[in-house]
């Protein structure tokens, strides 16, 4: 268990929804990132946010957003969807901004029908 | 583009005997590399990291080699188990303004009893 918590576990909607995922950071964790995994494209990063700003930006589409809270707890925004955004999310946190081990969660499985 | 890869997209092995699992890489300002393992229906786990001011770091069954002047990463696990089976990333940071890993496309290892 690498104290990282992800729900829902999985996710099951409609082209043209919006979806949030949420992910809690291990204790004490500031730095939060998103990671998609496709069978097509391996394993992408989206973003990164440091104790609520956001740090870095990977090819994440403008019809995904995400932020973290006050509590460092992050959501992941996915509107529009499309049947390409199904994939696993993954959320990731590290102590640090920069060089840092990331420790990942279990992940959502969202399913576009 | 600048990318991580890895040499074997499967590996086989006999339990018992060290398995080495490949990776190159392209970017010479990276400077900080994991290795995670992936199992079926789970976010990726750390296995070891090392940086690029080191050369071979160890841990328990694990030893990460770094060859920065072909840039090549690789990760022998000693007396491989059924349990390390899985599906092994290597991935590369460059810490800038923020962070953020790039993985390889991974190497599905498979330990026969």
């Amino acid at each position: 268990d690498s104290g990282v918590t992800q729900t829902p576990k999985h996710l099951i909607t409609a082209t043209g929804q919006r979806v949030t995922l949420r992910c809690s950071p291990r204790s004490g964790d500031l730095s939060v990132y998103w990671y998609q995994q496709s069978l097509d494209q391996g394993l992408q990063f989206l973003i990164q946010y440091y104790n609520g700003e956001e740090r870095a930006k990977g090819n994440i589409l403008e019809r995904f957003s995400a932020q973290q809270f006050p509590d460092l707890h992050s959501e992941l925004n996915l509107s529009s969807l499309e049947l390409g955004d199904s994939a696993l999310y993954f959320c990731a946190s590290s102590a640090n901004l920069l060089v840092d081990t990331q420790y990942f969660g279990p992940g959502t499985r969202l399913t576009v029908l | 583009g600048e990318s991580v890869g890895l040499h074997l997209p499967t590996l086989s092995v006999q339990e018992g005997d060290n398995s080495i699992i490949n990776c190159a890489y392209s970017n010479s300002a990276s400077d900080y590399f994991i290795w995670y393992k992936q199992e079926s229906g789970k976010g990726p786990q750390f296995i070891i990291d090392i940086r690029s001011n080191m050369d071979k770091r160890q841990g328990q069954r694990v030893t990460v080699l770094l060859n920065k002047t072909v840039k090549h990463l690789s990760l022998q696990i000693a007396a491989t188990q059924p349990g390390d089976s899985a599906v092994y990333f290597c991935a590369e940071n460059i810490g800038t303004s923020g962070s953020r890993l790039t993985f390889g496309e991974g190497t599905q290892l498979t330990v026969n009893p």
